[in-house]
């Protein structure tokens, strides 16, 4: 079957850096992405990746292997407004998004 | 960037009745919608997906007949929910993608509370 994974909730302190890891197994691979969802609200575009490597978008930067069928984002000079929750997905063999459950980031001062 | 819209935004109505919600998008022709389903702390699922001039194909344990997607254009998709109950009440989620980009613009969502 496909599967994401991703841890369901992390900590970080306002100004620190946290990574946030994602694994799939899924039937193809046509890209994955990196989406926030603040509580109540739909999701917004973060990153796609479909080559290895990092890229860069300001504070956030996303990473995949695919290889390994890993992902991290990282978000650097965390904001209060990060708290939101994470979603990864992969966009499997037949164009169709694979949901991970989420991680939710919790920021404190 | 792309603009999907979705109205309303929230909806409140008593259970048996039908409620019905609209996903547009602004400024590009969506090829294919998706309607998706949110549970309180849980992770986006997916209800159907729906190609332009054609019949939506609906995931595993979505009935069709209750949940009734109309896609007649390349820039409006309809979920209708039919005879409405109480578990039915959820976040209501479309996102759209036009032509060869894979990437989905998400609707803001619909919140809907059957009474």
């Amino acid at each position: 079957g496909q599967n994401i994974d991703q841890p369901t909730e992390m900590t970080a302190t306002e100004g620190a850096i946290v990574q946030i890891n994602c694994t799939y197994q899924t039937s193809g691979f046509n890209g994955l992405f990196w989406y926030q969802q603040h509580a109540g609200e739909a999701p917004t575009f973060l990153s796609y990746n479909v080559l290895d490597g990092l890229e860069e978008k300001g504070r956030f930067s996303s990473f995949l292997s695919r290889s390994k069928g890993y992902s991290y984002l990282l978000l650097k000079e965390l904001q209060m407004k990060d708290s939101a929750s994470y979603l990864c997905a992969v966009l499997d063999s037949n164009y169709q998004l694979i949901w991970g459950a989420g991680t939710k980031l919790i920021i404190k001062p | 960037g792309a603009v999907v819209s979705q109205h309303p935004s929230w909806v409140i109505c008593k259970s048996g009745t039908s409620v019905k919600i609209e996903c547009r998008s602004l400024d590009f022709q969506a090829t294919t919608m998706f309607w998706y389903r949110q549970f309180p702390k849980q992770s986006l699922m997916l209800m159907a997906t729906s190609n332009e001039g054609s019949k939506a194909t609906y995931e595993q344990g979505v009935e069709k007949d209750k949940f009734l997607i109309n896609h007649a254009s390349l820039t409006l998709s309809t979920l209708t929910v039919t005879s409405a109950h109480p578990e039915d009440s959820s976040f209501y989620i479309c996102s759209a993608r036009g032509g060869s980009d894979n990437e989905q613009f998400f609707g803001p969502g619909t919140r809907l509370t059957v009474l």
